[in-house]
């Protein structure tokens, strides 16, 4: 059972671009939802991440959009950049009641052509 | 160290052999994670320590995989009897909180091919 979804697959954007990544989630008990960043042969790094309290979460270029009722949540990129050619990967966990680890999407290949 | 660090980068063995994949965490992190990540699929989580002890396990997908922390830093996980599923990218993670509730900061993996 794939907890988190992720899509698109693939993403190209042009330079400028805002790129749209989305997640959806069926454990209604995460209450932390993160996103990381991934370059080719390095470990994934935190971008940027939210809780359910809050419907958004803006740092630097980066937006999160969070849908509690939908179970739906959503990075932004404004203005993309070439270095922001990666793999992004939404997260979930639960932190109360006994906390466990991350569960991850299965990631999208985002490319800014220049 | 700066940064959680994992050895070896690269491990190529023969199915059937015992293989060892070794992580060393921020210091003074208490949390600890194993996950494995396929080719093209997001890390999958294996297990958790809280400090010396495994808090959750359920990730490990059969008895041949087991991970110790025996003084609650370095941390080894062991797989045992290899088979070529188990080709994949293992990332340790860190973090000085319980789990889900801060930053995990991963190392930059152990790549194990299993010929």
């Amino acid at each position: 059972q794939q907890q988190v979804k992720q899509s698109p697959q693939s993403l190209i954007v042009q330079k400028g671009g805002i790129s749209i990544i989305n997640c959806a989630y069926e454990n209604t008990a995460f209450d932390y939802f993160p996103w990381y960043q991934q370059f080719p042969g390095k470990g994934p790094a935190l971008l940027i991440a939210i809780r359910p309290d809050v419907s958004e979460k803006k740092e630097g270029r980066f937006t999160i959009s969070f849908n509690k009722s939908a179970k739906q949540f959503s990075l932004h990129i404004m203005d993309s950049q070439p270095g922001d050619s990666a793999t992004y990967f939404c997260a979930a966990s639960r932190t109360r009641g006994g906390a466990d680890g991350l569960t991850f999407g299965k990631g999208t290949h985002l490319i800014i052509q220049p | 160290g700066a940064g959680v660090s994992q050895t070896p980068s690269n491990k190529v063995t023969e199915k059937g052999k015992y293989v060892e994949l070794r992580c060393d965490p921020i210091s003074g992190h208490t949390a600890l994670y194993w996950y494995r990540q396929s080719l093209g699929q997001g890390p999958e989580f294996l297990i958790y320590f809280q400090g010396t002890g495994a808090a959750d396990d359920s990730g490990l997908p059969n008895d041949r995989f087991f991970a110790v922390r025996p003084e609650g830093s370095v941390s080894t996980l062991k797989i045992q009897r290899t088979e070529r599923g188990d080709s994949a990218v293992y990332l340790c993670a860190s973090s000085r909180r319980l789990a889900g509730s801060g930053e995990l900061f991963f190392g930059e993996g152990s790549r194990l091919t299993v010929l």
